[in-house]
């Protein structure tokens, strides 16, 4: 079965100091990877997908990125995170029916 | 406008009680309806996927899409207190990016 592993559980940065988020897939090969982030009040926000190696997208310009260096790997960076980064980061990957989360890393930059 | 529309609650109900969430949406392209349960500090979990227009019941759980009203539902029966949760609609034109609403926070109460 396929699993996707996500981490760390939460994170606590200070503002301008990067950041290193990873994501893997088990049980599946050459999947569409996404990074969605959840604030309060705002849904779930597309951040980039990706539907193989070193393929990104971006859907919204901001403060970070994304690269996937391997198959099931799926990384999101920020070089120097500002106070708006702050929210609950999920990756996902889009299987027959839908879309599998992981557990999801909530970011607070202080 | 937003593309989908989702109100935030919360809502309260007695445990055994129906509970009706629903979901307006602007896009008539969109042909792929979810709903996703989210527990508190957890990522989203795939709950009910619909392809269309139409209705589909799983135990407890009804989804219905009306695209001619650009209008999902999703209905809770003999709702229990393991039902309290936020429930987010998505829908997408293709099985890629999904656009979620906002979420619907549910607390059913003993």
């Amino acid at each position: 079965s396929q699993t996707i592993h996500q981490w760390p559980a939460t994170l606590v940065q200070p503002v301008g100091s990067p950041l290193s988020l990873e994501c893997t897939v088990e049980g599946t090969s050459n999947p569409n990877l996404y990074w969605y982030r959840q604030a309060a009040g705002r849904g779930l926000q597309l951040l980039f997908y990706s539907v193989g190696i070193g393929q990104i997208s971006s859907e919204v310009p901001q403060n970070l990125s994304a690269s996937r260096p391997q198959d099931r790997q799926f990384i999101l960076s920020s070089k120097k995170l500002l106070l708006s980064d702050s929210g609950f980061y999920l990756c996902a990957w889009r299987g027959v029916y839908g879309y599998t989360f992981g557990s999801g890393t909530r970011l607070t930059v202080v | 406008q937003k593309e989908v529309e989702q109100d935030p609650g919360p809502l309260s109900v007695p445990e055994g009680a129906i509970v009706s969430l629903n979901c307006t949406y602007s896009n008539s392209a969109f042909q792929y309806f979810m709903w996703y349960r989210q527990y508190s500090r957890k990522g989203p979990e795939l709950l009910m996927y619909t392809y269309s227009s139409g209705n589909k019941e799983d135990g407890r759980f009804t989804a219905q899409v009306d695209k001619s009203s650009k209008y999902i539902s999703l209905f809770i029966r003999d709702s229990q207190p393991s039902d309290s949760a936020t429930y987010l609609c998505a829908m997408s034109e293709d099985t890629d990016k999904l656009i979620f609403g906002t979420g619907t926070r549910l607390q059913v109460f003993p």
